[in-house]
């Protein structure tokens, strides 16, 4: 069955970088996302990785992806206290199915 | 565009008592979902419907039901709540494309 796997807490300091990792159990899976969640909000795609790409660029986002290993991270360059919010891994295993999402990652970024 | 539109934003409930959550999108959408997000469990899957007129069972359908109304409308329906069920529930539509669900602004549900 699918199962995703995120460390709970990450704090950093403004202007740092930060790296948010992933894991993930089923091989099949075709498609991989990064989803947002500010306080009191819902949730918001930031980024995506299909299974057959290594790795994506998007401005301040870089995504890596190790088929391998079936770890997936999200480093964001230059980190602002904006960016404080819990971050959830998904995958997907086709564009059409459902989600699976792990239980996210609390990102805490101070001045 | 609205997106994706729930109501109520919060409820309150006794134990037995039953509610309907309304979800709504506008963006023509074929697909939609109802989570329901607790502490540090994720997000987790109720039910969704793949296209207008069909249904199926999530992760966790126990205690809950849903409406596909229209193409625009799914409903989760308690019919007996309990403690259990206190949560927040985000309502989610897509049009199928492989890396994108909208996200609605959630239902924060207290059972008492």
């Amino acid at each position: 069955g699918e199962d995703v796997e995120q460390s709970l807490f990450l704090s950093v300091r403004e202007g740092d970088s930060s790296v948010i990792n992933c894991t993930y159990t089923d091989s099949s899976s075709t498609y991989l996302y990064w989803y947002k969640q500010e306080p009191g909000a819902g949730l918001q795609l930031l980024t995506y990785i299909f299974s057959n790409m290594d790795m994506k660029q998007d401005q301040r986002l870089t995504v890596l992806l190790n088929k391998k290993d079936k770890h997936l991270s999200l480093r964001i360059a230059d980190t602002q206290t904006g960016d404080s919010a819990i971050y959830f891994c998904a995958e997907s295993l086709s564009g059409y199915s459902t989600l699976t999402f792990g239980k996210g990652t609390m990102l805490l970024v101070s001045p | 565009n609205a997106g994706v539109t729930q109501t109520p934003k919060f409820q309150v409930l006794k134990t037995g008592q039953s509610m309907t959550l309304q979800c709504a999108q506008d963006m023509n959408h074929n697909s939609m979902y109802w989570y329901r997000q607790d502490p540090g469990m994720g997000l987790r899957l109720i039910y969704y419907s793949a296209s207008e007129g069909t249904t199926d069972k999530g992760e966790v359908p126990n205690g809950y039901n849903v409406s596909r109304l229209n193409k625009r409308e799914f409903s989760l329906r308690l019919e007996s709540a309990a403690p259990s069920q206190t949560s927040v529930y985000f309502c989610a539509s897509t049009d199928g494309s492989p890396y994108e669900q909208y996200f609605g602004p959630g239902t924060r549900l207290t059972v008492t």
